[in-house]
């Protein structure tokens, strides 16, 4: 099965910061990937999919990037609302596996 | 708009079972690959089951695989999730999930003694 590993598993960065996570896939995924969004006690929210296409409604400090086994989610300017865990997922095929998460907090 | 409604969370003893149901609107269910995902408590979210659009292949987790069975109703626009042989470490909140973008609030199950 295709394993997925996200770094870091958490950052602590500062209002205005750019800010950079990454997904791994153990194999090629093409462009299967999706980001979201989970805010704390809250349910998850899709950010973007196919990699770098961003979901309607999102902020645009929100991108992505990334095929094949590599990908990046980048916060272009982080607000106090974007504190949050970042999960990964890939969707080519079963089994659809999540990354471990990315925890986002404000410095 | 749309709505995503999970129900039939609960407490249950190891071993027992449940049968989760998302009940659907707002958008054209049988177009849907529908997933159920499952997030334990202070944990990261996993993924659990899969049906495609027309109810064929559903997939499982290999930590569900045999005791988990997903299926839907594309007349009633809703989708199941049977639980048999439940374990502690099935102790989660369950979500319901539409494509990649429609997720419901949760039902919390509980595997407890």
């Amino acid at each position: 099965d295709i394993q997925m590993t996200q770094s870091p598993s958490s950052l602590s960065a500062s209002v205005g910061d750019r800010v950079t996570i990454t997904c791994r896939a153990s194999q090629d995924i093409s462009n299967y990937l999706a980001w979201y969004q989970q805010k704390p006690g809250k349910v998850p929210q899709l950010l973007i999919y196919a990699a770098s296409t961003l979901q309607a409604g999102v902020p645009s400090r929100f991108s992505g990037r990334g095929s094949g086994t590599d990908f990046t989610l980048t916060i272009r300017s982080l607000q106090p609302e974007d504190v949050a865990t970042y999960y990964c997922q890939k969707y080519d095929s079963a089994p659809f596996a999540f990354g471990p998460g990315t925890k986002v907090d404000i410095k | 708009q749309v709505q995503v409604v999970e129900s039939g969370g609960g407490v249950v003893q190891p071993g027992g079972s449940l049968r989760l149901t998302c009940e659907t609107s707002g958008f054209t269910f049988r177009s849907y690959g529908m997933y159920w995902v499952r997030q334990a408590p202070g944990k990261g979210l996993e993924w659990v089951a899969f049906i495609r659009h027309d109810g064929t292949n559903g997939d499982h987790a290999d930590s569900v695989k045999g005791r988990f069975t997903i299926s839907r109703d594309n007349s009633k626009n809703t989708l199941f999730l049977q639980m048999n042989s439940l374990r502690i470490d099935d102790t989660a909140v369950y979500y319901c999930r539409a494509g990649p973008a429609f997720w419901g609030q949760g039902t919390l199950v509980t595997v407890s003694s």
